[in-house]
């Protein structure tokens, strides 16, 4: 049975770090692997996604690596914003299904 | 376009009543999920409709049940409502109709208390 894990479940850095958002899974034969940002009380919205051929996607300040061997993925936020303070979550996809399979989420708190 | 669309996006019920909650995904999007999310629990998969099919299930009693039309607008049930069924839940639309390539899109999710 997948299980995917986050760590740390909460951070607070100072405006301007760069930080890096941990995400592991057990099983490594995964189809896909998302990072997602959840603002209180409200939907989520999907950051990165990489396919299972890839190694890494980027999208402005963001970096999503992926290592399936090791069971790892990664998510690198450049220059934090008070703006990034958000829920990170990542979830992966075992087969072409849309069942995701989500990590508990990390607390991220950018202070100003 | 517009996004994914829920409704309504707060209820109040209690313990033994039953609720449908909504869900319309993006224009042209197939394929609905349905989450529940709990403090406790995370984020958990429900279910998933394409084309009028329930394609997956997640590990939910049958007091959870849903159903998608031929517009794609999706609605999930839960009969005989208990405590622990108060949380958010969120709904996703996706178009890719061969498979789980593309993202989901998220919707803002319909809160349920249950008293």
């Amino acid at each position: 049975k997948q299980e995917v894990t986050q760590i740390p479940a909460a951070l607070s850095v100072p405006e301007g770090e760069n930080l890096v958002l941990n995400c592991s899974f057990t099983d490594s034969a995964i189809y896909n692997l998302q990072w997602f940002r959840q603002d209180p009380g409200k939907g989520l919205t999907s950051l990165l996604l990489i396919q299972s051929s890839q190694r890494e996607q980027t999208s402005g300040r963001l970096n999503a690596s992926l290592d399936k061997s090791s069971g790892r993925s990664t998510l690198y936020i450049a220059a934090s914003q008070p703006g990034d303070s958000a829920t990170y979550l990542c979830a992966v996809r075992m087969d072409s299904s849309y069942k995701l399979i989500f990590g508990s989420g990390t607390r991220l708190l950018v202070r100003p | 376009k517009a996004g994914v669309t829920q409704t309504p996006r707060y209820l109040i019920k209690t313990r033994g009543q039953q609720v449908t909650l909504s869900c319309s995904p993006i224009s042209g999007h197939r394929s609905v999920s349905w989450y529940q999310q709990t403090p406790g629990q995370g984020l958990q998969f429900l279910f998933e409709y394409f084309s009028e099919t329930q394609r997956n299930k997640g590990n939910f009693p049958g007091r959870f049940s849903g159903r998608q039309f031929s517009n794609s607008r999706s609605e999930m049930n839960v009969s005989t409502l208990e405590l622990g069924d108060s949380a958010l839940y969120l709904c996703a639309s996706s178009f890719d109709p061969r498979g789980g390539k593309e993202t989901q899109y998220f919707g803002p999710g319909t809160r349920l208390l249950v008293l």
